[in-house]
Formats: structure tokens, C-alpha cells, sequence
């Protein structure tokens, strides 16, 4: 079955550092890759998403990701964090072909610090 | 999140009792999904829906119940409440792009803003 790992829990990180939160994916086909976002006390929002061509896809406020086939990871990252990117970031994968249904990872909290 | 809502916001309810959440959409989207977020399980499928009266299990169905008789509105019921379903429930819509193989999740989906309810 096709499962989605975020390796960290949480990550506390400081002002205007870099971070890298962490997803793997396990499976024998092809699939499409998401981050979604979620504030205190909201919904989840796309934050940005893989589905063909460039490997590298961008948010518009400054996040990464990049889709390793050889891998089977979709990591996020950004070069420099603000106060308001502290959220909880999940990673997401539905197989190609398959009804579409997105599998989660658990999450990772992000947090940042002054 | 503008175009779906969720009611009620907060429930608290009793062990035993039925209880009926809303999902409503002015999307026209034909997917609609109820997921419930648990601390260190992220989130789960409970039900989805592929349009009016189409409906199918997610990976945690048992105990739980969904309607869908209009394109706008699915409803997810806890027949008798329990205090494992103690959660907060998330409605997410999508739609689907193109023909064949290309699904609705494969552009995203947009959530609601979440049913907190408390089994007591």
C-alpha cells in the first residue's frame, strides 16, 4: 500500500534561517506530490504541488520542493524562515491512475523562533 | 475557506447520541472528502463522494455514516457517538480536470475550516 513518511515530528528553527522538512514516499508507480499548510485553528491550504515536468516546484512565499524519483522523496525547504511560516506542513501523494484519494503523511510542526 | 463550509464549528455531544456534521459548497465541485485530524495520525479518509448519491469508504469508515442527495451539501453522521471519535473533522472538495485517468486530488484539494467535536 502507498504510504507517505514525514521524517520529523517537529522542527524548531530560528528567524531567517534555512529549513528542509522531510517527506518520503513509498511506491512502485508514478504519483503526484503536495504540500499543504496549516495555520492554528484553520484548514489545510495547497502550498504547492508535483504533478509532470520540473522537478523543482516553488510557493509564492519562498518555499521549495523537489520530487527525487531515485529517492522517492519530496522534500520542502526554504532559505530563510519568518515568524509566520510557523504552521504544521503536510505531505501528501495520490498514485497516478488510481481515484485520486490523497494519502497524508502525520505532519510536521514547524517552529519558528526569534 | 471561501466556497466550502463546514457547521457546526464546535460539538460537544454524549457517548451514545447521533450526530450530524454538515460539509456545504457553492464549488459546483463534484469530489467531496471527510477526513478527521488526529495528533500523530495527521489526517485520515473517512468518506468520499463522487458526486450526488456516489459515495465510498475511506481507510477509517467504521462508525461513520455519509449522504449526499444535492451536489453542495455532504453530510458525515455518527450514528452513536463514541469517545474515539472524539476528533476534528475536515470536509475538503476538488474537482476533476480533463478525461481518462486524470483524478481530482491531482489538482488539489481546498479544505474547510474544520468541526471540532468532543465526545464526552
Amino acid at each position: 500500500a502507498q504510504s507517505v513518511t514525514q521524517l520529523d515530528s517537529q522542527v524548531p528553527v530560528f528567524e531567517e534561517a534555512p529549513v528542509e522538512l522531510r517527506c518520503n514516499y513509498s511506491s512502485s508507480v508514478s504519483v503526484y506530490l503536495f504540500w499543504y499548510v496549516q495555520y492554528p485553528n484553520q484548514g489545510l491550504q495547497l502550498l504547492l504541488k508535483y504533478l509532470s515536468g520540473s522537478t523543482l516546484v516553488e510557493s509564492i512565499n519562498g518555499f521549495e520542493a523537489e520530487f527525487n524519483k531515485s529517492q522517492t522523496s519530496f522534500h520542502l525547504r526554504k532559505p530563510s524562515v519568518h515568524i509566520s511560516d510557523t504552521a504544521e506542513y503536510f505531505c501528501a501523494a495520490n498514485r497516478v491512475g488510481s481515484q485520486g484519494n490523497l494519502i497524508f503523511g502525520k505532519g510536521t510542526k514547524l517552529s519558528v523562533k526569534p | 475557506d471561501a466556497g466550502i463550509t463546514q457547521s457546526p464549528r464546535h460539538k460537544v455531544t454524549e457517548t451514545g447520541t447521533p450526530v450530524t456534521l454538515r460539509c456545504h459548497q457553492t464549488e459546483n465541485h463534484r469530489y467531496m472528502y471527510w477526513y478527521r485530524q488526529d495528533p500523530g495520525h495527521g489526517l485520515r479518509l473517512i468518506h468520499y463522494s463522487y458526486g450526488v448519491k456516489d459515495t465510498d469508504k475511506g481507510e477509517v469508515s467504521d462508525g461513520y455514516s455519509v449522504s449526499r442527495s444535492k451536489t453542495e451539501d455532504f453530510l458525515l453522521t455518527l450514528e452513536s457517538a463514541t469517545s474515539s471519535q472524539t476528533s476534528v473533522y475536515f470536509c475538503a472538495i476538488s474537482e476533476s480536470i480533463g478525461t481518462g485517468l486524470i483524478r481530482a486530488a491531482n489538482y488539489g484539494y481546498t479544505f474547510g475550516s474544520g468541526t471540532r467535536l468532543t465526545v464526552v
